[in-house]
């Protein structure tokens, strides 16, 4: 089965300062990966996805990027993190084919920008 | 109009009562639809899954899906107090995943 790990558990950052969260896939080959990001009572808001390496799909203008160097690693990133940036962020993944395959999530970054 | 839309509630239900969760979507062309569970302050988790026309039901929950009005729904059957959580609706279509913003469901003793 799938597992997800994601870290930090938790992170405060000044206004500013740049942003480094990393998310690791086992148990597949090929996922697709995704970062959401939920702010505080509100849903979630897709981020980035990839479809396989080196291959990244924005959904939203922000100063945040993602990577994806290799086939089970998936890094969002910020060179100048803004106080708007603060909220939860999730790290999922799923088959290589989306059609009938659930979608995993990990741990969840806690992120605050102060 | 949103891709995915909830209504975020929230649904107040008595205990033993049956839930029932709403969802609709944009896309046609969305292949697979997932509800989820969130507790506050954690990360979702799948309660069920759904791809074709229909009911499907597991336990005390029922996903039913009708492409044609583009609308998905769960229902809980025996609703408990630890069913209290936020229902997020998700969908597939076109190698991307897509939630809505979820209705928080409060059941009450």
């Amino acid at each position: 089965s799938q597992t997800i790990h994601q870290w930090p558990a938790t992170l405060v950052q000044p206004v500013g300062s740049p942003l480094s969260l990393e998310c690791t896939v086992e148990g597949t080959s090929n996922p697709n990966l995704y970062w959401y990001r939920q702010a505080a009572g509100r849903g979630l808001q897709l981020l980035f996805y990839s479809v396989g390496i080196g291959q990244i799909s924005s959904e939203v203008p922000q100063n945040l990027s993602a990577s994806r160097p290799q086939d089970r690693q998936f890094i969002l990133s910020s060179k100048k993190l803004l106080l708007s940036d603060s909220g939860f962020y999730l790290c999922a993944c799923s088959g290589a084919l989306a059609a009938n395959t659930e979608a995993f999530f990990g741990q969840g970054t806690r992120l605050t920008v102060v | 109009q949103k891709e995915v839309e909830q209504n975020s509630g929230p649904l107040s239900v008595p205990e033993g009562a049956i839930a029932s969760l709403n969802c609709t979507y944009s896309d046609r062309g969305s292949q697979s639809f997932f509800w989820y569970r969130q507790y506050s302050g954690k990360s979702p988790e799948l309660i069920m899954f759904i791809y074709s026309n229909g009911d499907k039901e597991d336990g005390r929950f029922t996903a039913q899906l009708n492409k044609a009005s583009q609308y998905v729904s769960l229902l809980i059957r025996d609703s408990q107090p630890s069913d209290s959580a936020t229902y997020l609706c998700a969908v597939v279509g076109a190698s991307k995943l897509t939630f809505g913003t979820g209705t928080r469901l409060q059941v009450t003793l």
